[in-house]
């Protein structure tokens, strides 16, 4: 029973593209996050959402939208790809504070854009 | 500002032997915590250990342990009894107790030889 999962794995996609990863998690948390992981490996928080209300926007361009449609699920809308936005994009999970444990990290989808 | 220091990008050691894998951190806050996650080729992000700042005890996993220095802001991970399974990019984290987010390093792989 996979905890957060993430669809696609893979995105290939041209640049000015539109495009969506979608994120679900079945632990009953009420917090999730997308992070983003560059070429370097550097990872770096871009949202966070809390019973689907937006807590933390890291200076993100508007180009990514988040949506949480519900608490179980936090999806990421990227309009007019860019070459720089190849990276690997995490959606993670948590309970409302992270004193009580952790986060818990999807599998990560790779975003190419060519 | 808030940053994670690892130091050392690379990092091997022989199976069976035991290795430390550095972690430096800034913050003027008394009340956070650390983390260590572990990045497999599969890219999947596992939670390692975690350490509440408030806790002088290190933390100890089966053959994980930490050493956590508070006044020197240090949080080192020790693998004992290294395997090859243990071969992947290590990752030392930090969150504020009043945030949710992940403050990330930069990350250590570790290369495990037989």
């Amino acid at each position: 029973d996979t905890a957060v999962s993430q669809t696609p794995k893979y995105l290939v996609t041209q640049m000015g593209n539109d495009k969506s990863i979608k994120c679900e998690q079945n632990l009953g948390h009420d917090t999730m996050y997308w992070y983003k992981q560059d070429s370097k490996k550097f990872l770096k928080i871009m949202f966070s959402y809390n019973n689907k209300e937006l807590i933390i926007n890291e200076t993100v361009p508007n180009r990514f939208s988040p949506k949480s449609p519900d608490k179980a699920h936090l999806n990421l809308h990227i309009n007019s790809l860019e070459l720089g936005d190849s990276a690997v994009y995490f959606c993670a999970s948590s309970r409302r504070s992270l004193a009580e444990e952790t986060q818990y990290f999807g599998p990560g989808t790779r975003l190419l854009v060519l | 500002a808030q940053t994670v220091t690892q130091s050392q990008p690379e990092m091997s050691v022989q199976e069976a032997e035991t290795v430390t894998l550095s972690c430096t951190y800034d913050t003027s806050e008394s009340d956070y915590y650390l983390f260590w996650y572990k990045q497999p080729p599969s890219r999947q992000m596992i939670l390692v250990i975690r350490q509440e700042a408030y806790k002088q005890q290190n933390a100890t996993e089966n053959r994980f342990s930490v050493n956590f220095q508070k006044a020197a802001k240090s949080f080192s991970l020790k693998i004992s009894d290294s395997q090859l399974g243990d071969a992947a990019m290590y990752f030392c984290a930090y969150s504020l107790d009043n945030t949710d987010k992940l403050i990330f390093g930069t990350g250590t792989r570790l290369q495990v030889f037989p």
